[in-house]
């Protein structure tokens, strides 16, 4: 049984950077799938962040792009992801997600909440 | 970047009826990379249907995808008490969006 476990800080300064990292288990991360980050801020709906593969090829959002990093590390059979620059506008539930090959996320982590605040 | 619109934004059911929700895409979709997910309250979102009409593992027969180009429908047979829950759809076709949701309340 494939899952997956989000873990960081769960409190990050305005204009500091925000790091978090999803854990594989039951699956390796060189398998034929996408991983990918996605939030969703209080009350609201879901927002996809970025993906990766196992061999480094990344996606992201448009609007996020710039603020972006995301790694893959196989030996440690995780990914990780990097927001730098961030405000509070940034405070959400963050989840990790594998996306198959149809763009579908179909294993998510149970989501980390994610405050900014000084 | 392709925006999907979901109506309505609340649907208001009983036990045993059937739903309907609607995706809208602001333009078509080239490929069928059309996913439903459901999401209850303190949870992740949870995978129903991918390539707009494959149920995922595990999902009951009573939920069913359909659509093309710019309108897509997830169906809800009969509706049972775990199914009230927010519904997403959600877009493949180069970048990925996500509708903004439909709550399925008990009317």
């Amino acid at each position: 049984q494939v899952q997956l476990q989000e873990s960081g800080p769960r409190l990050v300064k305005p204009s500091e950077t925000l790091s978090l990292t999803c854990a594989v288990s039951g699956s390796s991360i060189t398998s034929d799938h996408l991983w990918a980050w996605i939030r969703q801020p209080p009350g609201k709906g879901l927002e996809w962040i970025a993906d990766l593969s196992q061999g480094g090829t990344s996606d992201y959002n448009p609007s996020l792009k710039s603020r972006v990093v995301v790694s893959v590390d196989t030996s440690r059979n995780q990914f990780s992801l990097k927001l730098s620059s961030v405000t509070a506008a940034d405070t959400a539930v963050y989840y990790c997600a594998r996306e198959n090959w149809e763009g579908a996320f179909d294993i998510w982590g149970q989501g980390t909440m994610i405050t900014v605040s000084s | 970047e392709i925006v999907l619109t979901q109506s309505p934004g609340i649907l208001a059911l009983s036990p045993g009826e059937r739903a309907t929700l609607s995706c809208r895409a602001s333009q078509s979709l080239i490929s069928t990379s059309l996913a439903w997910y459901q999401q209850k309250p303190g949870q992740a979102p949870r995978l129903l249907i991918s390539d707009t009409a494959s149920r995922a593992t595990g999902i009951p027969d009573r939920f069913s995808g359909s659509g093309s180009g710019t309108d897509f429908t997830l169906s809800i047979s009969r509706l049972e008490p775990e199914d009230f829950a927010v519904y997403y759809c959600q877009q493949f076709d180069g970048s990925r969006t996500f509708g903004q949701g439909t709550k399925v309340e008990i009317k």
